[in-house]
């Protein structure tokens, strides 16, 4: 079983539309949760943190934590074209110096 | 803030020859700082973790001897790919966090390594 899981996707939604991403975590030891951003050949970007199980909203941005689920999602609302990149969902634990661990990424597409 | 600045952003250089990236955080002092590589449509690898101060620990597969990694202060460290090769050619990453719990990575740009 992979440590973080994410739908693969490709997600492709109508521009204003809401994307909904997807991502669950094996270890229950995991404290921090992050979202990424990633565009075609450049690093990725910070897009979201949460680390207590509810909601957290930065702009157009909303991220969900359910531990007991052990499930993080990340919501874009208003999806814009240039909202088109790869996402990828991170898990963190202290023991393990606050490595990531990363799903594969869910590839979304905004289509104008 | 929490700015990771990395140079150089691309290099293209002849088989044999060694190759230093620098990745500074610039707003903050990062305890740790981790290296990564990407290929093309693949996940980030994780190559080596650096705590400053101390020796780097580096991933399984991973050659230290080929990939010198360096965090001699909190807001500086080195990767030095030591005698490229073709093979060697890939996007190259850092990312820098803080002390404190729940800090997130922040990553550098990249640097784009090209042997020939």
């Amino acid at each position: 079983q992979k440590e973080v899981e994410q739908n693969s996707g490709p997600l492709s939604v109508p521009e204003g539309a809401i994307a909904s991403l997807n991502c669950t975590y094996s270890d229950r030891g995991s404290q921090s949760f992050f979202w990424y951003r990633q565009y075609s050949g450049k690093s990725p970007e910070l897009i979201m943190s949460i680390y207590s199980n509810g909601d957290k909203e930065d702009g157009r941005f909303t991220a969900q934590l359910n531990k007991a689920s052990q499930y993080v999602s990340l919501l874009i609302r208003d999806s814009q074209p240039s909202d088109s990149a790869t996402y990828l969902c991170a898990v963190t634990r202290f023991v393990d110096d606050y490595k990531l661990s990363f799903g594969a990424g869910t590839t979304v597409t905004v289509r104008a | 803030g929490a700015v990771v600045s990395q140079h150089p952003s691309r290099v293209i250089c002849k088989s044999g020859t060694s190759v230093k990236i620098e990745c500074r955080s610039l707003d903050f002092q990062a305890t740790t700082m981790f290296w990564y590589r990407q290929f093309p449509k693949k996940s980030l690898m994780l190559m080596a973790t650096s705590n400053e101060g101390s020796k780097a620990t580096y991933e399984q597969g991973v050659e230290k001897d080929k990939f010198l990694i360096n965090h001699a202060s909190l807001t500086l460290s080195t990767l030095t790919v030591t005698s490229a090769h073709p093979e060697d050619s890939s996007f190259y990453i850092c990312s820098a966090r803080a002390l404190q719990a729940h800090q997130p990575q922040h990553f550098g740009d990249g640097t784009r390594l090209s042997i020939l």
